[in-house]
């Protein structure tokens, strides 16, 4: 039950695209399509962003998607905004379980 | 509304114990699957431990199991975790969440409820 291994940072420009991957194993993400992100500002609870690999739940921008090969999952933020800039973390079913991903602290430049 | 609120958190002794609840409201409780999530101080997200709408089915993370127990009472909306043998790596803000039974992901998260192991 390893965590899921996301890079520490990530950041943008206004209007740009940032992609924050999520390396898995075949244990996890390469075996199932049940990978979910969430989206976390500072001193709130997680947000749903997307789930079952690429759907977004209803009232989440179609600036967010989301795409998965193999056993790395990716997050695009296209035409990043000031209200973006927050923790992502991605998850995935493990078998009976979820694993949350290391999480990436995304900055609006 | 979806609503869900934390309660009974708190500081405890290592080797104590402590019961959180999670009251649900805004939707037919007994048709969702629920989960338990933790954040250590200035850490990523952990799942700890999940359970079937009925009550039938429970998970636990490795990191938990034999010292946690999750529990529901769908006739009061609420959800338990009842936590023994706490440690100091135990210390974290626990959320409640949905968890889709068919898709496993949280839609909707409650605000937390912080608890704090030491001595």
């Amino acid at each position: 039950q390893s965590a899921l291994t996301q890079p520490p940072s990530a950041s943008g420009s206004p209007g740009q695209s940032v992609t924050i991957s999520c390396t898995g194993t075949s244990s996890d993400v390469g075996t199932y399509n049940f990978v979910s992100w969430y989206q976390q500002h500072p001193g709130k609870a997680p947000k749903l962003m997307i789930y079952d690999v690429s759907k977004r739940p209803s009232g989440v921008p179609d600036r967010f998607s989301g795409s998965k090969s193999g056993n790395t999952a990716s997050l695009t933020v296209s035409g990043l905004q000031a209200d973006d800039e927050a923790d992502y973390f991605c998850s995935s079913y493990a078998g009976s379980i979820n694993v949350f991903g290391t999480g990436t602290k995304v900055t609006v430049l | 509304e979806v609503q869900l609120l934390e309660s009974g958190g708190g500081l405890v002794q290592p080797g104590g114990s402590l019961r959180l609840s999670c009251e649900a409201s805004g939707f037919t409780f007994s048709t969702y699957a629920m989960s338990w999530v933790r954040q250590a101080p200035g850490k990523g997200l952990e799942w700890v431990s999940g359970i079937s709408g009925s009550g039938g089915s429970t998970y636990y993370a490795d990191s938990v199991k034999g010292r946690f127990t999750i529990s529901r009472d769908n006739s009061k909306n609420t959800l338990f975790l009842q936590m023994n043998t706490l440690r100091a790596e135990d210390t974290a803000t626990y959320y409640c969440a949905t968890w889709d039974w068919n898709n496993y992901y949280s839609h909707y998260w409650g605000l937390g409820t912080l608890v704090t192991v030491s001595s």
